[in-house]
């Protein structure tokens, strides 16, 4: 079974600062995806990146680039330059080929001004 | 291109009661998924259907049923609702499911769903 670890319940960051959260997973499959999702008091899940495991290059979007250690089974995200609407909820989630997600527990981030 | 639509927004019942939740995915979106939300838990996988068909069913107990219809619409369903249903339920919509490449989830708002 996969499973999907996220070890920090809660972190915060400084305006403009860089922050990592880190996400570790589980599986047997070579093939499968890894995305981060970020929920804002919206309750709104908004898809912040996502990660294809047979690429090699680390996933970027602005702000937000992940750092993947297939071997490790790591796939962190790395938000830069943070900003206070970077204040939110965010999981880490799996999905393998028959399109089942698997989510971790999150991460709350607070972004102090 | 309107987003996933959840109805309703808040729900309140009391133990013993069943509720329907419903979700409109994104218009060509094929594939709907539910989840339930809880503090510290994350997001607790439901149940997927494609086409009218459950493909993928989580760990809940039968209390907890869905179905979807030939608009791809999808509901869901508790049965003798218990204190620990109490949740947010996050209904996700997603493409045709044949090609994994471009696969995401599309999340609605959710429904809070409180038991008293």
């Amino acid at each position: 079974a996969q499973t999907v670890t996220q070890s920090q319940p809660e972190m915060s960051v400084q305006e403009a600062e860089t922050v990592t959260l880190s996400c570790t997973y589980d599986t047997s499959e070579s093939n499968y995806y890894l995305f981060w999702y970020k929920q804002p008091p919206s309750r709104q899940m908004i898809l912040v990146i996502r990660q294809e495991a047979y690429k090699q290059q680390n996933a970027t979007e602005n702000r937000f680039s992940v750092n993947f250690q297939k071997a490790a089974k790591s796939f962190s995200l790395k938000i830069s330059d943070s900003q206070l609407g970077d204040t939110a909820m965010y999981f880490c989630a799996f999905m393998s080929y028959g399109n089942q997600f698997y989510f971790g527990t999150g991460t709350s981030l607070t972004v102090i001004p | 291109k309107a987003g996933v639509t959840q109805t309703p927004r808040y729900l309140i019942k009391t133990r013993g009661q069943q509720v329907t939740l419903s979700c409109s995915p994104i218009s060509g979106h094929r594939s709907v998924s539910w989840y339930q939300q809880t503090p510290g838990q994350g997001l607790q996988f439901l149940f997927e259907y494609f086409s009218e068909t459950q493909r993928n069913k989580g760990n809940f107990p039968g209390r907890f049923s869905g179905r979807q219809f030939s608009n791809s619409r999808s509901e869901m369903n508790v049965s003798t609702l218990e204190l620990g249903d109490s949740a947010l339920y996050l209904c996700a919509s997603s493409t045709t499911g044949a090609d994994a490449t471009n696969e995401k989830l599309f999340f609605g708002s959710g429904t809070q769903l409180s038991v008293l």
